[in-house]
C-alpha cells in the first residue's frame, strides 16, 4: 500500500529565515509523483511544487525547492526567506502515475511565519 | 488563469437530508476527483470519474454517494441521506490528459447537524 508520513505536526520559523518541512513515502512503483500543496486558512489546496520520480534533479519554484531521495524515499520541501503569506498547512502527497492517479496525502504540517 | 470552481462554500443540512456538491472543473480537463478532509485530518481520497464513469473509489464512497456529470461542465457529488459523520471540507479537482496536477476548488464545508 502506498503511504504518505510528515512527521512534524507543527513548525514555526522567523520571517526572512529558511524552514524544511520533512516527508517520507512507501511505494513500490516506479514511476509516480509527488506533490507539496499549500492550505492556508481560507483551506483553498494550492500546489507548491512537484516532482517526477524518474527525474533525478530537485524541482524548483522561487523560494520554494525541493531535496528529492528517492532511494529513501525522501521529498523535503524548502523554503527560502519565508514571508508571512507562508503561514499555511502544508500537505504532501504522491500519486502512482497509473490512470486514475489518485493522491494519496499526509498528515499536514501546521507553518507559522513569525514576524 | 482558469480555476475549479465550487459551489456552495459552506452547506448545512440536517441529518437524513441528501446534498448535491456542485463543482465545475478547468474546462479542457478530462478527470475528476473528489477527495473530503474531516476537520483535524488527513484529506481523503473519495472518487475519480472518466470519461463518464467512475474509475476508482474507495471505500468511503459507499451507495450513499453517487457522483455526475449531468452536462459536460458541473461534476456534482450526491449523499444521498447524510450522517454527522460526513461533515467535512469537500474537495473537487480536475486534471488534464497531458498534464501530472490535480487543481483544486476552494472546497465546500458541510456541516450535518
Amino acid at each position: 500500500a502506498q503511504t504518505v508520513t510528515q512527521s512534524q505536526p507543527e513548525m514555526s520559523v522567523q520571517e526572512a529565515e529558511t524552514v524544511t518541512l520533512s516527508c517520507t513515502y512507501d511505494t513500490s512503483e516506479n514511476n509516480y509523483y509527488l506533490f507539496w500543496y499549500k492550505q492556508p486558512p481560507s483551506r483553498q489546496m494550492i500546489l507548491v511544487i512537484r516532482q517526477e520520480a524518474y527525474k533525478q534533479q530537485n524541482a524548483t519554484e522561487n523560494r520554494f525547492s525541493v531535496n528529492f531521495q528517492k532511494a529513501a524515499k525522501s521529498f523535503s520541501l524548502k523554503i527560502s526567506d519565508s514571508q508571512l503569506g507562508d503561514t499555511a498547512m502544508y500537505f504532501c502527497a504522491m500519486d502512482n502515475a497509473g490512470n486514475n492517479r489518485k493522491l494519496i496525502w499526509g498528515l499536514g504540517t501546521s507553518l507559522a511565519v513569525n514576524p | 488563469e482558469p480555476e475549479v470552481t465550487q459551489t456552495p462554500s459552506h452547506q448545512v443540512t440536517q441529518m437524513g437530508q441528501e446534498v448535491i456538491l456542485r463543482c465545475v472543473p478547468i474546462s479542457n480537463h478530462l478527470y475528476f476527483y473528489w477527495y473530503r478532509q474531516i476537520l483535524g485530518q488527513k484529506v481523503e481520497f473519495l472518487v475519480s470519474f472518466y470519461n463518464n464513469e467512475i474509475s476508482e473509489k474507495s471505500e468511503i464512497f459507499d451507495d450513499q454517494f453517487s457522483v455526475e456529470r449531468p452536462d459536460g461542465s458541473n461534476f456534482t457529488l450526491k449523499i444521498r441521506s447524510t450522517k454527522l459523520e460526513d461533515s467535512a471540507m469537500y474537495f473537487c479537482a480536475s486534471r488534464g490528459r497531458l498534464t501530472d496536477t490535480q487543481y483544486f476548488g476552494p472546497g465546500t464545508r458541510l456541516t450535518v447537524l
